[in-house]
């Protein structure tokens, strides 16, 4: 079965350093892989996804992230955080069979000012 | 505006009555899912449904029923069989794999 596993519960970074939150999937093909935001009391938002191609995905509010074939990753970065960055931040994986997306745990990102 | 609705934003509820959660999308998606979502455990799946009048238990689906009569529409009971509904409840709906969310409802049940 499809897993997906987010190893940081909760990271702290100063406003304008970078910042990186890892995501390792177990899945035997090529993967669709996803990550999603989310403001607390909110819904999720899309930030990126892979299909195929161009192993580096670019996303909304700056953040990109890159896959990993080799290391069955797909970690996220942002070269420069904002306070408005501060959020939980979920990696997810579609899982064909079953039809559905299987997601991380989630990573609780804290910005210092 | 397209776009997934979750009514109410916040449910308050008496132990021992089910309680109904609405979803609504206009985005013409086949697929429909419901999540639960407790502190530090991320996003759980109750139901889901491919297309109409079908739908598949998730990892969570005891204490919980779902219908879907339309295309838009697909509402969650919690029952009084569920022994913990206290949670954030989520409602996503998909095409080509990507899966758009509504705001969610928290559900206090006391």
């Amino acid at each position: 079965a499809q897993s997906v596993t987010q190893p940081d519960i909760h990271i702290t970074v100063s406003e304008g350093a970078s910042l990186e939150l890892r995501c390792n999937y177990s899945y035997g093909a090529t993967p669709y892989l996803f990550w999603y935001v989310q403001s607390p009391g909110q819904g999720l938002q899309l930030l990126l996804k892979y299909f195929s191609g161009d192993t580096l995905v670019q996303g909304i509010k700056g953040f990109e992230a890159e896959f990993k074939r080799s290391q069955s990753s797909f970690n996220l970065r942002k070269p420069s955080v904002h306070w408005s960055d501060a959020a939980e931040y979920f990696c997810a994986v579609f899982s064909p069979g079953a039809q559905k997306l299987v997601f991380g745990q989630g990573t609780r990102l804290t910005i210092n000012p | 505006d397209g776009g997934i609705t979750q009514s109410p934003k916040y449910l308050f509820r008496k132990e021992g009555q089910n309680v109904t959660l609405s979803c609504e999308q206009n985005l013409n998606h086949d697929a429909m899912y419901w999540y639960r979502q407790d502190p530090g455990q991320g996003l759980r799946l109750i139901y889901y449904s491919q297309i109409v009048n079908d739908f598949q238990k998730g990892d969570i689906a005891e204490g919980y029923s779902v219908s879907r009569e339309k295309k838009e529409s697909f509402p969650l009971t919690v029952t009084s069989a569920q022994k913990n509904p206290t949670a954030f409840y989520l409602c996503a709906s998909s095409k080509n794999y990507e899966q758009y969310f509504g705001p969610g409802t928290r559900l206090t049940v006391t």
